[in-house]
């Protein structure tokens, strides 16, 4: 069965500090996979998304994810985090045309 | 972008009563709404997929009698949690899309956070 993991369920870093937040997957086919960012009050908002192509994929926000067949991953980074950063963020896989999530991962930003 | 409104954004009921959730796609018309559940510290869990003017494609587990969706018009699903228990308690949020595959076209509303005392 399709799945997405995220194992660490809260990071805390320093602002202007890099960022790379874990995702791996389970799928038997090439997958489409996504990030998704939601904050308190405000819907979830795409980040990125990597169907096919260049695995290096730009996102909003200075984001970036790489899509590593052999790791089964897709880490998202950001080289110089901002306070505005700090919210929930979500994996993703799609089957179908549905969208099956990670659990999330808080990110925390230190002063 | 596309925006998706949900109505309300909190709401709190008793323990027997029925509380109907709204979704509205603001500036496009969606062929397909979701419902999906949020459950604290964890991912969101899809419910069901509406199409416009045809009947709920519910996951498996989720009951049906119980979260009655409608999707009457192009930019309007409706969820109605009926007979409201205090383990539905949870975030509901609800996604549209303006149909053809392309996840970027699957807009978030801001969800509706459900309290049954």
């Amino acid at each position: 069965a399709q799945s997405v993991t995220q194992p660490d369920i809260h990071i805390t870093v320093s602002e202007g500090a890099s960022l790379e937040l874990r995702c791996n997957y389970s799928y038997g086919a090439t997958p489409y996979l996504f990030w998704y960012v939601q904050s308190p009050g405000q819907g979830l908002q795409l980040l990125l998304k990597y169907f096919s192509g260049d695995t290096l994929v730009q996102g909003i926000k200075g984001f970036e994810a790489e899509f590593k067949r052999s790791q089964s991953s897709f880490n998202l980074r950001k080289p110089s985090v901002h306070w505005s950063d700090a919210a929930e963020y979500f994996c993703a896989v799609s089957r179908d045309d549905k969208i099956i999530f990670g659990k999330g991962t808080r990110l925390h930003i230190l002063p | 972008g596309a925006v998706v409104s949900q109505h309300p954004s909190r709401v709190i009921c008793k323990s027997g009563t029925s509380v109907k959730i709204e979704c509205r796609s603001l500036d496009f018309q969606a062929t397909t709404m979701f419902w999906y559940r949020q459950f604290p510290k964890k991912s969101l869990m899809l419910m069901a997929t509406s199409n416009e003017g045809s009947k709920a494609t519910y996951e498996q587990g989720v009951e049906k009698d119980k979260f009655l969706i409608n999707h009457a018009s192009l930019t309007l699903s409706t969820l109605t949690v009926t007979s409201a228990h205090p383990e539905d308690s949870s975030f509901y949020i609800c996604s549209a899309t303006t149909g053809g595959w392309g996840v970027d076209e699957q807009f978030f509303g801001p969800g509706t956070r459900l309290t049954v005392l």
